[in-house]
């Protein structure tokens, strides 16, 4: 079975603060994908990133970063300078090998807020 | 840029009722996928659909769902007799062979 944890609830930052959203996996699949996902409060699901496991290099989107280790089964997401825009709730998620066509499995999810 | 779309945004009904929720995926997209987010929760899978049949549903897609398309662009979940567990913000997603999935805005259930 597929598991994603968040453990981080809710996170509060002053805007330009650097911060780090943790996700840690469990999956018995040796391929399998990895994303991050942003729901404004809006409401929306607005899609950030996807990794398959295969390729463990970081990742650097403008202001947004992500770590990922196999070693400690973790995909990590750091925004720099964080603004109050960036302020929504993250969701992490795993899907198996089917070329990232299989279901995703969402973790409970970390409100970020961004106080100015 | 292509979306997805989703109607109606929101939509109340009496508990027993049957509802119809729409969705257009992006238009050269081949999988398409229903997921559930109850209020302050997070995101669980319903349903896929490739090929116009059933990829993999969950637990929670019992006999009260159905998923069909019934033409070229819609893509619709209906729910026969409507429960209050059932409110809910629906999301339809879509994806390509090999792609991320991209989700619509949600249609938002209200069952009284």
């Amino acid at each position: 079975a597929q598991k994603v944890t968040q453990a981080q609830t809710e996170i509060s930052v002053v805007e330009k603060e650097d911060v780090t959203l943790d996700c840690v996996y469990e999956t018995r699949d040796t391929t399998y994908y990895l994303f991050w996902y942003k729901q404004p409060p809006s409401g929306e699901l607005v899609f950030l990133i996807r990794r398959n496991s295969f390729d463990e290099q970081n990742e650097i989107s403008g202001r947004y970063s992500w770590n990922f280790q196999k070693s400690t089964s973790s995909f990590n997401f750091t925004i720099t300078a964080s603004q109050v825009v960036d302020s929504a709730v993250y969701f992490c998620a795993l899907s198996g090998p089917g070329f990232g066509n299989e279901k995703l499995t969402f973790g409970t999810g970390t409100r970020l807020t961004i106080i100015p | 840029e292509p979306e997805v779309t989703q109607t109606p945004s929101h939509q109340v009904t009496q508990m027993g009722q049957e509802v119809i929720l729409r969705c257009v995926p992006i238009s050269n997209h081949l999988y398409f996928y229903w997921y559930r987010q109850i209020l302050g929760q997070k995101v669980e899978f319903l349903v896929s659909f490739y090929n116009n049949e059933i990829s993999e549903k969950s637990e929670i897609f019992d006999d009260q769902f159905s998923v069909e398309r019934p033409d070229g662009s819609n893509f619709t979940l209906k729910i026969r007799s409507t429960k209050l567990e059932d409110s809910a913000m629906y999301f339809c997603a879509s994806s390509e062979i090999g792609n991320e999935q991209f989700f619509g805005p949600g249609t938002r259930l209200t069952v009284l």
